[in-house]
């Protein structure tokens, strides 16, 4: 099945390390996204990529970065990772041409900094 | 304001009609979208509506648009435990031309036999 996977599902680290969350789609979509979701807060874009040359920063890019590997891969990075970067982090793609355009998202990874 | 806004929680008896509202930002949005959460998931795309509609129905779902109050809702048939979760609206305005949704902070629906 055509589908959005994230690796890892969970994981748990200490201040100061760098982490890799990594996507991956076998959808065929061109546009791909990294959310976080806080409770309370619904989802914030951190990132979005149109294409494995396009790179754009989302409303909360400070303190990540982000890969497109190809066009099935988009990993994003926490360079030196702090407690208020605890969160649950969404992979989503989308297509213009695809349920007017609305994203599909990955299970998401539950990242905790200790 | 810039916010897409919902109600927190909704509860209601199997077997009753839902209805989820929401209000979003920009009058010119394309397309609007429901998603679905439950515990432990990513969104699920329930179903979408483009802006020159003002309903449509997909199964026990409904969408209702309100141009004019800037106003969607969602109304789901004979609720059942497995819709117990939360759902999102969000938008997509003609300005992002790449795709950027926003979205509201989400209704938890609780579901009581």
């Amino acid at each position: 099945d055509a589908d959005v996977t994230q690796t890892p599902r969970n994981r748990i680290t200490k201040t100061g390390k760098r982490i890799m969350l990594e996507c991956s789609q076998t959808k065929g979509h061109d546009r791909m996204y990294w959310y976080r979701q806080d409770p309370g807060l619904g989802l914030r874009l951190i990132y979005y990529s149109f294409d494995v040359k396009d790179i754009n920063k989302g409303e909360i890019s400070d303190g990540y970065s982000v890969s497109r590997q190809a066009q099935a891969k988009f990993s994003l990075s926490l360079e030196s990772a702090i407690p208020n970067q605890t969160a649950l982090y969404f992979c989503a793609t989308a297509s213009p041409a695809t349920s007017g355009g609305g994203q599909f998202f990955g299970p998401g990874t539950r990242l905790t900094v200790l | 304001g810039e916010d897409v806004e919902q109600s927190l929680f909704l509860s209601v008896r199997e077997g009753d009609s839902s209805v989820i509202n929401c209000t979003y930002t920009d009058s010119s949005s394309t397309y609007l979208y429901w998603y679905k959460q439950e515990p432990g998931a990513g969104l699920q795309l329930l179903t979408y509506i483009f802006s020159n509609m003002d309903m449509k129905q997909d199964q026990r779902l409904t969408v209702l648009l309100n141009k004019k109050d800037k106003h969607l809702s969602l109304r789901i048939a004979d609720t059942q435990t497995g819709d117990s979760a939360i759902y999102f609206c969000a938008e997509s305005k003609p300005t992002d031309s790449w795709g950027k949704l926003q979205f509201g902070a989400g209704t938890q629906v609780v579901v009581t036999p």
